[in-house]
């Protein structure tokens, strides 16, 4: 069974840029969830998408955006870059029925730095 | 404001020992997840634990959950090397949207030595 999937593993920016990163689920799972991890404050909570609806948001700027398509795969974008945002940025996914405990799921990440 | 608090945050220990890694937190709690992460690598799920009282154990690891206390522990019996990673405890609250998010503690860096 393939685990979560996520595009590009590494990437490069320049401050002001935009960056778009994918993540498609473990098949069957429907919510889908994005963490930014700094050395500075860890993992930190983003946003949770199900059934192309975003159910949760984290205490991020309006600069960090996402979307779920229906085939469960999701994008996040982050806008007009700043240095502070080079991250390891990570997806999970869960079958996530509430009330439920399921296993969430990481895929491998995606590095950002941003220069 | 939902906290979570792990201690010890770095943790050197012999081959063969036995330790425990204590994770607080400050409201109460949907589940409770452990998670392993190695140097340069993504998350690995470890427990998931749902409700007081609730013992898992996976080899050397064992995750307990008192949800009276707030606290859950991880502990590791007679350390081997592979076990060195830092180790992770998250909470997981329903929003008010039924969604989830995951509040996660600092990480415990382990480092097993012969």
């Amino acid at each position: 069974k393939a685990g979560v999937t996520q595009t590009p593993r590494y990437l490069i920016k320049t401050r002001g840029q935009q960056v778009t990163l994918s993540c498609s689920p473990i098949s069957g799972h429907r919510s889908v969830s994005w963490y930014q991890q700094t050395p500075g404050q860890g993992l930190q909570f983003l946003f949770e998408y199900f059934s192309e609806t975003q159910r949760n948001k984290g205490n991020f700027p309006g600069r960090f955006s996402g979307r779920q398509f229906s085939n469960s795969r999701s994008e996040m974008n982050v806008s007009t870059l700043e240095l502070g945002d080079s991250a390891l940025y990570l997806c999970a996914s869960s079958p996530r029925t509430v009330g439920v405990g399921n296993t969430i799921y990481f895929g491998e990440g995606s590095w950002l730095t941003v220069v | 404001e939902l906290k979570v608090e792990q201690n010890p945050l770095f943790l050197s220990m012999q081959e063969g020992k036995n330790y425990t890694i204590y994770c607080n937190y400050s409201t109460t709690s949907d589940r409770l997840y452990w998670y392993r992460q190695d140097p340069g690598k993504s998350l690995e799920s470890l427990f998931v634990l749902l409700s007081n009282g609730a013992v898992k154990q996976e080899g050397r690891l064992m995750a307990s959950l008192d949800t009276k206390a707030r606290l859950s522990t991880l502990h590791i019996t007679a350390a081997v090397h592979d076990l060195s990673a830092t180790y992770f405890c998250a909470v997981d609250r329903l929003g008010e949207t039924s969604g989830s998010r995951l509040t996660f503690g600092e990480g415990t860096q382990l480092t097993v030595n012969p």
